[in-house]
């Protein structure tokens, strides 16, 4: 069964105080790893797909890494603006047509001025 | 571009009715659209999974005569909540991809989502 387990639970930072968030995962063979943002009474916001060790994308503030076993979210300089709940999501190979995601519980992220 | 919407963005009903869910892909045809329900300050879990035409797969749990899903087009998919009971209070919320082709056409892109309050 693939699982994805994201770490902290929640994290506080200052206003340009850099971090990063962690996500860890096991699954039967990796087709892609998803970077979500989701704002409180919003759906998903698509961040990054990372789909090889080794592989990373930026996106302004954000830099999404990702290695066999775990993927990292930078967050560099945040802003207020940047508070969010950032969820992990993995999708299997062998999905056929239909590749499901499996999530995390997200990091709930709270940038104070 | 990418955009899904849904509508309604919140209902409330009684107990014992049927809500009318609808989900549409505004820029793109979705090969997949696949429903979810969320909880407060929980992840997302998926109810089912939508292939135009066909019918619906759901996950262990759901119970499909209760959330029926019809995929009717490659741009709407509707999910009704039959004979809706307060446990069925959620946020749900689609999601619609494109299969095959360039790489990142099976990235799944999530509507606004609706909140169903049953009194």
């Amino acid at each position: 069964e693939d699982q994805v387990t994201q770490s902290p639970e929640a994290l506080r930072l200052q206003e340009g105080e850099s971090s990063s968030l962690n996500c860890s995962y096991t699954v039967s063979g990796l087709r892609g790893l998803f970077w979500y943002r989701q704002d409180p009474g919003k759906g998903p916001e698509f961040l990054f797909t990372l789909y090889s060790a080794g592989e990373e994308k930026e996106k302004e503030r954000l830099k999404a890494t990702l290695t066999k076993k775990e993927s990292f979210l930078h967050i560099t300089a945040p802003k207020p603006e940047d508070s969010a709940t950032y969820l992990c999501a993995v999708q299997a190979r062998g999905g056929g047509s239909n590749y499901k995601l499996t999530f995390g519980k997200g990091t709930l992220l709270t940038v104070n001025p | 571009g990418a955009v899904v919407s849904q509508h309604p963005s919140w209902v409330i009903c009684k107990s014992g009715t049927s809500v009318k869910i609808e989900c549409r892909s505004l820029d793109f045809q979705a090969t997949t659209m696949f429903w979810y329900r969320q909880f407060p300050k929980q992840s997302l879990m998926l109810m089912a999974t939508s292939n135009e035409g066909s019918k619906a797969t759901y996950e262990q749990g759901v119970e499909k005569d209760k959330f029926l899903i019809n995929h009717a087009s490659l741009t709407l998919s509707t999910l009704t909540v039959t004979s809706a009971h307060p446990e069925d209070s959620s946020f749900y919320i689609c999601s619609a991809s494109v299969a095959g082709g360039p790489i990142d056409t099976d990235t799944q892109y999530f509507g606004p989502g609706t909140r169903l309050t049953v009194l």
